[in-house]
């Protein structure tokens, strides 16, 4: 059965700390995986990965991917508290039809 | 934003009641897609759909049905709503390899 892991469950930081997420996957006919962000309201994309070993960053945040051990971290750096939010994690296979989602990552930013 | 709406965004009902809800998007996206999202279970996938009249079942299907006659409305029927189906329903659509979600409907059966 596809699935898709995500750890810590939960976590609570300062501002200013530096968090790394983390998301292992078993998913068969892998093609990409996928991390958004969840405040009070709809998930937004964030970014999108489909090779190893190539960051990709925004800002303060960046994404690198090992499908070699299948898995995937989403480090935030210098984080706010505009980063709290739940952080989801998911994979497409490789018909690109269907989405498998991890349970989240609760970031809570303390001033 | 990727143009997509959902209806009802809050909707309270009782136990054995149908209810649908619907997506509706303007940028004729062909993948649309039903999720539900409980806490600790992520999103989990009802249905979708890869084209008017063509749909499949996800990995909660029971107890939902799904419709697509046209290309920019995805509805979603509970036929007698039960209350573990008390969620947050998103909607979704496919574009350049990755989802975008509606701004979701929250639904209490009682």
């Amino acid at each position: 059965e596809d699935k898709v892991v995500q750890s810590p469950l939960s976590l609570v930081v300062h501002e200013g700390d530096t968090v790394t997420l983390n998301c292992s996957y078993e998913v068969t006919n892998f093609r990409s995986l996928l991390w958004y962000k969840q405040e009070k309201k709809a998930p937004t994309f964030l970014f999108m990965l489909t090779s190893s070993g190539i960051e990709k960053k925004s800002g303060r945040l960046s994404s690198i991917l090992d499908k070699k051990e299948l898995f995937s971290i989403l480090n935030i750096t210098a984080t706010q508290t505009g980063d709290s939010a739940i952080y989801l994690c998911a994979v497409a296979e490789r018909t690109g039809n269907q989405f498998y989602f991890g349970t989240g990552t609760s970031l809570t930013v303390i001033p | 934003d990727a143009g997509i709406t959902q209806s009802p965004r809050h909707k309270v009902t009782e136990t054995g009641t149908p209810v649908t809800l619907r997506c509706h998007q303007t940028e004729n996206h062909r993948y649309m897609y039903w999720y539900r999202q409980d806490p600790g279970h992520g999103l989990r996938l009802i249905h979708y759909s890869y084209g008017v009249k063509d749909t499949d079942k996800g990995e909660v299907s029971d107890g939902y049905s799904v419709s697509r006659s046209k290309t920019e409305d995805f509805l979603l029927t509970l036929e007698s709503a039960t209350s573990s189906q008390t969620s947050v329903y998103f909607c979704a659509i496919r574009a350049q390899e990755t989802q975008y979600f509606g701004p979701g409907t929250r639904l209490l059966v009682l």
